[in-house]
């Protein structure tokens, strides 16, 4: 339990669907994160959240689409990906400051058909 | 831009030590750190070194980082078969949201 918490785990989708991916995270940080884990890639980051704010969207697709409500919950927002938007998606969470240690959810396994 | 490289690949035997390398170019590393990723698991932060020390041990694990070199590596002592997975590499710089992640060396234990 790293106290970042991601619905669903799995999520199988059409390229014509509409679906969300969800992230919840119990501490108390400032800043909230998606990054993309495709195979035998780096670790992409998408998006960056600070207090709500976006201030990071790392050349994005439109078909995603992030939201943060507060500085608990993230959401992603997904809409006629392509089959090789498949990957793991992963929320994180970290403090503000210097020592910013990023805390990671255990991952939304998506896969588009 | 920032780079951080890792070997894709490591085998040991249960109960040897595992020694997993990781280079990285920015120079203005502030913080360096090791996720540990177990199969359809998140990444999970094992350890952190701070730029201004040449090593740092937390139990069975043994950080030490090279400045002049850029180099970082994980020792992992008396490798267990929980120890199998993906380990990756991460530094932070140019700002404390900056990190850039390596590809992640999958660490496999022989029993």
């Amino acid at each position: 339990e790293t106290g970042v918490t991601q619905t669903p785990r799995h999520l199988v989708m059409g390229m014509t669907n509409k679906k969300s991916l969800k992230c919840e995270q119990h501490l108390g940080h400032n800043a909230m994160y998606w990054y993309k884990q495709s195979a035998k890639k780096p670790l992409e980051l998408m998006f960056v959240y600070n207090f709500k704010e976006q201030t990071e969207n790392n050349s994005v697709p439109s078909r995603f689409s992030p939201e943060c409500p507060n500085s608990s919950h993230l959401f992603l927002h997904l809409h006629t990906l392509q089959p090789e938007d498949s990957a793991l998606y992963l929320c994180a969470s970290s403090p503000q400051g210097l020592e910013n240690t990023i805390y990671f959810g255990e991952g939304s396994w998506l896969t588009v058909v | 831009g920032e780079d951080v490289e890792q070997s894709l690949f490591l085998s040991v035997r249960e109960g040897d030590s595992s020694v997993i390398n990781c280079t990285y170019t920015d120079s203005s590393s502030t913080y360096l750190y090791w996720y540990k990723q177990e199969p359809g698991a998140g990444l999970q932060l094992l350890t952190y070194i701070f730029s201004n020390m040449d090593m740092k041990q937390d139990q069975r694990l043994t950080v030490l980082l090279n400045k002049k070199d850029k180099h970082l590596s994980l020792r992992i002592a008396d490798t267990q078969t929980g120890d199998s997975a993906i380990y990756f590499c991460a530094e932070v710089s140019g700002g404390y949201q900056k990190v850039t992640f390596g590809i992640g060396t999958k660490l496999q234990v022989i029993p």
